[in-house]
Parts: structure tokens; sequence; C-alpha cells
């Protein structure tokens, strides 16, 4: 069945840096298009980012737009998001989620990993 | 950047009721609007695509409509298990976008 398994999360410290991994399986994951989806605590859902099934478009929020980025290793059926720069603000659970098409609905998600941005 | 309303913010309701929950878009988003469910401590789950389309495994219960602007997520005949926050999500451009959440609770 599908599975994405996130890993990378933990306590950081304002203006430092994390990588993020999801691992895939279960599915052809070069036909996919990834996506990262965040939730700060007690919040709502926020996209953030997405990489077309090839990695030739990305696409990032403004909010994030210049500090993260996303990456795939299709030999390693791995998506990753680069966290630079992290502001409190960061603070959420990522959510790696797999869509049809680049622009589409999620089908799966992830459990999630926590990312805590705190001096 | 489309901006998804969605009312109410929470609902309390009895089992077996008729639960129903809009998602009004800023903009005309055509019918690429998506529905998922997150109950607590896990991830969102997705419910319905392309406004009405269910998604594979998803009980009968669960039905979406609308088109445009004005979406409808419909629960006939809610169950315990339903308890959950549910989302509605746009694809028709980027941003991608959600609404803020509907709570419903079980009385």
């Amino acid at each position: 069945q599908v599975q994405l398994v996130e890993s990378g999360g933990g306590v950081v410290q304002p203006g430092r840096s994390l990588r993020l991994s999801c691992a895939a399986s279960g599915f052809t994951f070069t036909t996919y298009a990834m996506h990262w989806v965040r939730q700060a605590p007690g919040r709502g859902l926020e996209w953030v980012a997405v990489l077309s099934y090839d990695g030739s478009n990305k696409y990032y929020a403004d909010s994030v737009k210049g500090r993260f980025t996303i990456s795939r290793d299709n030999s390693k059926n791995t998506v990753y998001l680069q966290l630079n720069s992290l502001r409190a603000e960061d603070t959420a659970v990522y959510y790696c989620a797999r869509a049809p098409y680049t622009i589409y609905w999620f089908d799966h998600w992830g459990q999630g990993a926590l990312v805590t941005v705190s001096s | 950047e489309i901006v998804l309303t969605q009312s109410p913010d929470f609902q309390s309701v009895t089992p077996k009721e008729k639960v129903t929950i809009t998602c009004r878009a800023s903009q005309s988003i055509g019918s690429s609007l998506h529905w998922y469910q997150q109950k607590p401590g896990q991830s969102p789950q997705l419910l319905v695509k392309h406004a009405s389309q269910s998604f594979s495994g998803v009980p009968s219960r669960f039905s979406g409509s609308g088109s445009g602007t004005h979406f409808t997520l419909t629960i006939n005949g809610l169950e315990a298990e339903d308890a959950a926050t549910y989302y509605c999500h746009q694809s028709s451009g980027l941003p991608q976008t959600f609404g803020q959440g509907t709570k419903v609770e079980i009385k």
C-alpha cells in the first residue's frame, strides 16, 4: 500500500537550517508530483511547496520562497525539504503529500514531522 | 491568492443527523475543490475530489457538490467516528489554499 514516511524534524534555533525527508513506497514514485504542507500547532493547513514528477517544475508559497528548497531523488523514492533561515513562525508539523499531477488534490499524506523553531 | 471561507467554524451534532459544511471561494475555481477529514493527532485524509467525486474507500455517507464559488460537503447520517475537522482545498491556481477548517463534534 502507499506509504509516505517523513523524518528529520526536531528543535532548531532561529536562523538555523534543517532538512526534512519523505520516503515513499508502494507506488511508482516517478509518476507523481510531491508536495509539502504544514500545520502550525492548533492551526489550519498551509501549502508550502510542490515538485513535479520529474523535478522540472517547482513552486513555493510566498512565506517560504527564498528560504526553503524542495527536491527529489527518484532513485531513492524520496522527496526533501531544505529549510533555511528558520523563524519562530515556521514551527509546525510538516506533511509530505502525493498528487496525481503538479497542481491537483492530495490523495495520500505522510504522518508528519514536527519542526520547532525556538531559542 | 484565492481565499476559501468555510462555514460554520464549529458544529455539534447528534449521531444520525445530517451535516452540511459550506466552502466559498473568493473567485471562480470551476470544480477544482477538494475536501479532507483530519481526526485529532492524525494526518488529513482525502474524502472528495473535483467537488463531487468520492475518493476510493470513503463511506457513501460523505458527498460533495457545487462549482464556481460555492461548494458543500454533506455527511448523511453522522457516525461517532466522523468527529473531526474538515477542510476544503482549491487547486485552481497557485498558491494552493485551504479553508480555515470546520470542527465537527459529536453530542
